[in-house]
């Protein structure tokens, strides 16, 4: 079966650093997405990764390899506004998105 | 503002109620797409429509009936709903589900629904 783990909760201060991983196991592969979700609020796209390597968009950067079936978030200089879920998703050999649970990233002071 | 507005945000019914949930994009988008998310759980695509044709059901209960008037609206007309349905239901769009492509979808709020 088709499947994408990811931690349900993290914990990190404000002004850190956080890394949200996400690994997958699904049938084919044609690319990777996250997406930020505030309670209550729609969830918002955030990066996409189809080839392997570092993507930087600000403070946020996603990390994709391939051969491991694996990706990583990355969030710098933490906000409190950054406390949200964060969705992590496959397109797979059909184009169909494989939706992992969520993440949900808690900031303290 | 994500262009993409649903109504009703709340919504508690009782299992012999009939009610809609609407969608409005004002993206221009060919595509729209109902999703249910429940708590801890992935989300679960239910329809997508692309130009006014529904092109995917995933398997999901009669007591769930899309309907798609033109691309700009979208609706999900519930029926006898189960206490397990309560969730929070979720419209997007996207550009064009006509060909393989991996685009960026677009979300609503959501409507959150408590079935009693």
């Amino acid at each position: 079966g088709q499947n994408i783990d990811q931690p349900t909760e993290m914990t990190a201060t404000e002004g850190a650093i956080v890394q949200i991983n996400c690994t997958y196991q699904t049938s084919g592969f044609n690319g990777l997405f996250w997406y930020q979700q505030h309670a209550g609020e729609a969830p918002t796209f955030l990066s996409y990764n189809v080839l392997d390597g570092l993507e930087e968009k600000g403070r946020f950067s996603s990390f994709l390899s391939r051969s491991k079936g694996y990706s990583y978030l990355l969030l710098k200089e933490l906000q409190m506004k950054d406390s949200a879920s964060y969705l992590c998703a496959v397109s797979d050999s059909n184009y169909q998105l494989i939706w992992g649970a969520g993440t949900k990233l808690i900031i303290k002071p | 503002e994500t262009g993409v507005t649903q109504t009703p945000r709340h919504l508690v019914m009782g299992m012999t109620n009939k009610k809609s949930l609407k969608c409005e994009q004002h993206l221009g988008h060919n595509a729209m797409y109902w999703y249910k998310q429940s708590a801890k759980k992935p989300l679960e695509l239910m329809f997508v429509y692309s130009l006014e044709e529904r092109v995917e059901n995933n398997s999901v209960p009669s007591r769930f009936s899309p309907e798609c008037p033109n691309s700009s609206h979208l609706f999900l007309h519930l029926h006898t709903l189960q206490p397990e349905d309560s969730a929070l239901y979720l419209c997007a769009s996207s550009q064009d589900k006509g060909a393989p492509s991996n685009e960026k979808l677009f979300f609503g709020s959501g409507t959150q629904l408590s079935v009693l």
